[in-house]
């Protein structure tokens, strides 16, 4: 079956890096564009990172615009988020998916169950 | 960055009908496919409707979903007690090459 497995979060000072990664098997991960979603304690869901499913094209939410870069290895079915210069407000937990039309006309919808960042004040 | 805009919370009483709507503008929702997904709080999100009014399978006919223009319009009709968690809309941006969510609605069964 599908699954979608993050791993890499945790306690992190503010100004410091981290870096989540997202292991993915039941499906075909090289075909589908790749998100990053995050939601912080008790807020809503915020969109973080796309990447294409050839690599090519990478975009951004303006909150995490030159801190963060999303990268996949399609050998390993695994999607990537470093995130550098970690602020309190990167504090959540971070889900990767991949989004029903979300980018590149996927026509599937998978998410994983998400791994906490915490970036204390 | 823009956002998709829904009312907070709704609340209804067992079996009646209820509906949440979810605002945008041309470039998100007017011309890209909205996506409505129900969260239980403390795991993922789950997809509701895809494409505007598209169910997976296993997603009960009760929910439906609906485009006009720059609004979407999710639909539960028959409320259960099931049903209480948060709901949001999405959609992709194509001006602004984001993925949108909205503010995300509460949904309470009194």
């Amino acid at each position: 079956q599908v699954q979608l497995v993050e791993s890499g979060g945790g306690v992190v000072q503010p100004g410091r890096s981290l870096r989540l990664s997202c292991a993915t098997s039941g499906f075909t991960f090289s075909v589908y564009a790749m998100h990053w979603v995050r939601q912080a304690p008790g807020k809503g869901l915020e969109w973080v990172a796309v990447i294409s499913s050839d690599k090519r094209n990478q975009f951004y939410a303006d909150s995490v615009k030159g801190r963060v870069t999303i990268s996949r290895d399609n050998s390993q079915n695994t999607l990537f988020l470093q995130m550098n210069s970690l602020r309190v407000e990167d504090t959540a937990v971070y889900y990767c998916a991949a989004l029903w039309r979300g980018y590149g006309g996927n026509a599937a919808d998978y998410w994983g169950q998400g791994t906490l960042v915490t970036v204390p004040s | 960055q823009s956002v998709l805009t829904q009312p907070p919370s709704v609340s209804a009483a067992p079996r009646q009908n209820v509906t949440i709507s979810c605002s945008g503008s041309s470039s998100n929702i007017g011309n890209n496919y909205v996506s409505w997904y129900q969260q239980v709080p403390g795991t993922a999100p789950k997809l509701l409707i895809s494409e505007d009014s598209d169910r997976p399978s296993k997603i009960p006919d009760r929910f439906s979903g609906s485009k006009s223009g720059t609004s979407a319009t999710l639909g539960i009709a028959g409320l259960q007690t099931g049903d209480e968690a948060d709901y949001y809309c999405a959609a992709w941006d194509s001006s602004l090459n984001i993925y949108v969510f909205g503010t995300g609605t509460k949904v309470t069964v009194l």
